[in-house]
């Protein structure tokens, strides 16, 4: 059973492009989240994923960033018309949520740097 | 918003020492869970804490949840050199519909 699949593990834009991060689950898992780390500081929730549903996106900024999961495929982050302020760690984290078991396993990051 | 809070940001500490990282919500969690990330990795699972006044050990690890369900704390005893990374823990609001929102995170170094 592979683990959280993300790509591409490191990703350079310059201002003005969009970025395309992509995040395959764990196998039987159908809840996603997104999060943002800046360096030296904690994760910063942004998006909570469902099979083509978005549960709770309160930490998306409300321009330029989108999310969906479609019911093939991955998950995918979008960010249009990227800023250097846009340069992170963006790490997607799987979770079975099956009864008590909501531990979430996540992948290894994608590493956007903004030019 | 949900917010949990965790304090100290940093510890220093020399091996053989213990190390403490206090995690505070200001509204009820329905679970708690710890992870830690080493330097240029991705956070880890370690555990879950689901039950009032729940206490679990790993090795050296004491996990603890507050009566209230609002408060836990990661207590490690005797680091090593190994321990290093940062520890965050998460907290889940809502039940089965809830996001897990986590804190700042501590993190620590250990002197050999």
């Amino acid at each position: 059973n592979a683990g959280v699949m993300q790509n591409p593990r490191h990703l350079v834009r310059r201002r003005g492009q969009e970025a395309r991060l992509r995040c395959s689950p764990m196998k039987g898992h159908s809840h996603v989240y997104w999060y943002r780390q800046l360096p030296e500081e904690g994760l910063k929730f942004m998006v909570y994923l469902q099979k083509e549903n978005i549960i709770d996106e309160s930490g998306m900024p409300k321009e330029r960033f989108s999310a969906e999961f479609p019911k093939e495929g991955p998950s995918i982050l979008r960010i249009q018309q990227v800023v250097r302020g846009d340069s992170a760690a963006y790490f997607c984290a799987s979770s079975p949520r099956t009864g008590e078991n909501t531990e979430a396993f996540f992948g290894q990051g994608t590493r956007l740097t903004v030019v | 918003g949900q917010q949990v809070m965790q304090i100290p940001q940093y510890q220093h500490v020399q091996e053989g020492e213990d190390f403490t990282t206090y995690c505070n919500s200001s509204t009820t969690l329905s679970n708690i869970q710890w992870y830690k990330q080493r330097p240029g990795g991705h956070p880890v699972f370690l555990i879950q804490l689901v039950k009032s006044g729940e206490v679990k050990k790993q090795k050296r690890l004491t996990f603890q949840f507050g009566e209230a369900k609002k408060n836990s704390s990661l207590h490690i005893t005797a680091t090593q050199t190994t321990d290093v990374g940062t520890y965050f823990c998460a907290g889940l609001y809502g039940g089965s519909q809830g996001n897990l929102i986590f804190g700042k995170g501590t993190k620590l170094s250990v002197k050999p």
